[in-house]
């Protein structure tokens, strides 16, 4: 069965401390994974897409790499804004649904 | 350039009735699809439509259905509530269908609360 596992559930950094998030998944055959970024009453927003592994993408402060059985968000010096919890989800090559992690939820303190 | 609209933010419901949720993607883009959040079972993937057909299916009970309009505009539909139905339901659109990788930009979502 696919799966998605994303850990840990929180994170508690201060500001400047630099860390990582971790997703986990199994899949039959990995067609894509994609990690958003979801702010409290809002819905997610697209941050990257990475496709096979040893793939690697940026973004400000943040960049994502990929194996072939996880995948990491480093978050360099962060900042109070990237409060938020990450989302991470995968597409399988049999079944094109998006299959989604519980999320972390990351809490910068200034 | 709007955003994803989906109308109505917030819904109180009775068990047994049913509920109509809308969704305006962005211009231009044909791909609708809808999720279920919950802080229990996290995302989950209900159905997605492209040019007015549904492409895609999640596993959730027929009670669940949907449709798109020419415009793209897409309706999701919910008969005979049910309390496990309380969930935030999000809508996403994407130029192209979910099998091309494309990036899926969501809207707030309709918050559901059946009581």
């Amino acid at each position: 069965e696919d799966q998605v596992t994303q850990s840990p559930e929180a994170l508690r950094l201060q500001e400047g401390e630099s860390s990582s998030l971790n997703c986990s998944y199994t899949v039959s055959g990995l067609r894509g994974l994609f990690w958003y970024r979801q702010d409290p009453g809002k819905g997610p927003e697209f941050l990257f897409t990475l496709y096979s592994a040893g793939e690697e993408k940026e973004k400000e402060r943040l960049k994502a790499t990929l194996t072939k059985k996880e995948s990491f968000l480093h978050i360099t010096a962060p900042k109070p804004e990237d409060s938020a919890t990450y989302l991470c989800a995968v597409q399988a090559n049999s079944n094109y649904q998006l299959i989604w992690g519980a999320g972390t939820k990351l809490i910068i303190k200034p | 350039k709007a955003g994803v609209t989906q109308t109505p933010r917030y819904l109180i419901k009775t068990r047994g009735q049913q509920v109509t949720l809308s969704c305006s993607p962005i211009s231009g883009h044909r791909s609708v699809s809808w999720y279920q959040q919950t802080p229990g079972q996290g995302l989950q993937f209900l159905f997605e439509y492209f040019s007015e057909t549904q492409r895609n299916k999640g596993n959730f009970p027929g009670r669940f259905s949907g449709r798109q309009f020419s415009n793209s505009r897409s309706e999701m539909n919910v008969s005979t509530l049910e309390l496990g139905d309380s969930a935030l339901y999000l809508c996403a659109s994407s130029p192209g269908q979910l099998l091309t990788n494309t990036e899926a930009f969501f809207g707030q979502g309709t918050r559901l609360t059946v009581v």
